[in-house]
């Protein structure tokens, strides 16, 4: 079975410029979470979704992040305009409501914002 | 959700069970401990996940005390490929509390 997939898997761009990130969770699958990793504050809880709605953003560090899910098979995470500080690994997750928190993460897609 | 210590780096040797603890001494009585690793470059992966009995799968055990205040994630015959950070999670189980939210974890290394 595929696993969550995530796009692109490394990105590369200019400060100012518009980045959008997308996942496709898995099959089935009705909650959907993007997570943050730096070095400096581990991995952090940016959004959920769950039946396409998002549930929970207070992770989303300010404005310029916006996080949608037009449907159950896809999701994106848009910077606009992207910081340095941005840069990070950015994972997507999907589960199943009601499997007790078993989550499925993506290989993340790396960001770095020059 | 419960706060969780864990140590920041422990070894093991290849062969050897290796055994991660964790403290949440002030886990409540509807939060379940899990348990996942995050291998090199890759998604966090999970591992294991208990409430207070004893669990096992094919990857690990999970050990939990009576009180509720520690566990330990044994791996029984620790190889190169576990060497991960760990982390220990306790989150409130039932509908609508999906989010888990990870601390620092336990640098494992396999030593050959």
């Amino acid at each position: 079975d595929a696993g969550v997939i995530q796009s692109p898997r490394h990105e590369v761009t200019e400060m100012g410029q518009e980045v959008t990130l997308r996942c496709k969770p898995i099959s089935g699958h009705n909650s959907l979470f993007w997570y943050r990793q730096t070095m400096m504050r581990g991995l952090e809880l940016l959004i959920y979704f769950n039946n396409n709605v998002p549930i929970d953003d207070s992770g989303m560090p300010e404005d310029r992040f916006s996080a949608k899910m037009p449907n159950a098979s896809f999701s994106t995470l848009k910077i606009q305009p992207s910081e340095p500080r941005d840069s990070a690994v950015y994972f997507c997750a999907s589960s199943l409501q009601g499997n007790a928190g078993e989550l499925f993460f993506g290989e993340g897609s790396r960001l770095t914002v020059l | 959700d419960a706060k969780t210590t864990q140590p920041p780096s422990m070894d093991c040797a290849e062969g050897r069970a290796a055994n991660l603890p964790c403290n949440h001494s002030t886990i409540s009585g509807n939060e379940y401990v899990y348990w996942y690793r995050q291998i090199h470059s890759q998604g966090p992966q999970y591992i294991i996940h208990g409430l207070k009995n004893n669990e096992t799968n094919e990857m690990a055990s999970l050990i939990i005390t009576e009180d509720r205040k520690s566990s330990t994630l044994i791996l029984p015959h620790a190889t190169l490929r576990d060497t991960a950070v760990y982390y220990c999670i306790v989150r409130v189980g039932g509908a609508g509390s999906y989010q888990l939210t990870f601390g620092k974890g336990t640098k494992l290394s396999v030593i050959p």
